[in-house]
């Protein structure tokens, strides 16, 4: 069981707005700015979208959005492409573990 | 061009043992922290063991523990995880990647590991 909670899966149509929930605890999400997604596609390695709770890397579309509240963060996807459908991955430093990171069950996004 | 390139990867009977590599290029490795993260089938990822620039400081998640070993050598530009007494839910592709400030932006392209009879 993964230490941060989001939904299996999200979908929308090409153009429309998506968002995926990660939530956490106060000893996660809510105490630390370290709020990271991933994209990955099928068998591919994970990509960085989102770091920093709403920080883009070079070369990632601003269509990627990344927000927080409390203990849950959000990616949100706008203006959905079909070369969005992927699975999603957030992150979080945290101290539950000795590796100090941990991570969602990962969101599957389907674009219609 | 950044690359991580991990191997090691096979099929091993439970209670066996084995050592993942990963070969970086293309970034000055001595500076970073690196990380070994799996991902059981159809599951989500986890971060096992993460090491930092010098090698002096190791951690591990709790349920790896004693049965794996991150290491590094920086003269050479690799690194290594070596896992032992082998279970079966440790059967999962295996990434090594960067973990500078609590972030992954680099990857390798992952390694099998199936521990099965």
């Amino acid at each position: 069981q993964s230490a941060l909670t989001q939904p299996p899966s999200a979908s929308g149509s090409p153009g429309q707005s998506v968002t995926i929930s990660c939530t956490g605890t106060s000893s996660d999400i809510g105490s630390y700015k370290y709020v990271s997604w991933y994209q990955q596609r099928p068998g591919k390695a994970p990509k960085l979208m989102i770091y920093e709770v709403s920080k883009r890397p070079s070369g990632v579309p601003d269509r990627f959005s990344g927000s927080k509240s409390g203990n849950t963060a959000s990616l949100t996807v706008s203006g959905l492409q079909a070369e969005d459908e992927a699975d999603y991955h957030c992150s979080s430093r945290a101290d539950s573990n000795n590796v100090g990171v941990a991570f969602g069950g990962g969101t599957k996004l389907t674009v219609l | 061009e950044v690359q991580l390139v991990e191997s090691g990867g096979t099929l091993v009977q439970p209670g066996g043992s084995l050592r993942f590599s990963c070969a970086a290029s293309g970034f000055t490795f001595k500076n970073f922290w690196m990380v070994w993260v799996r991902q059981a089938p159809g599951k989500g990822l986890e971060c096992v063991a993460s090491i930092n620039p010098d090698g002096s400081e190791t951690f591990y998640v709790e349920s790896v523990k004693g049965r794996f070993t991150i290491s590094r050598d920086n003269a050479k530009n690799l690194l290594y995880l070596q896992v032992n007494s082998l279970r079966a839910d440790d059967t999962a592709a295996y990434y090594c990647a960067t973990a500078e400030w609590f972030k992954s932006d680099y990857w390798g392209q992952g390694t099998l590991l199936t521990v099965s009879s």
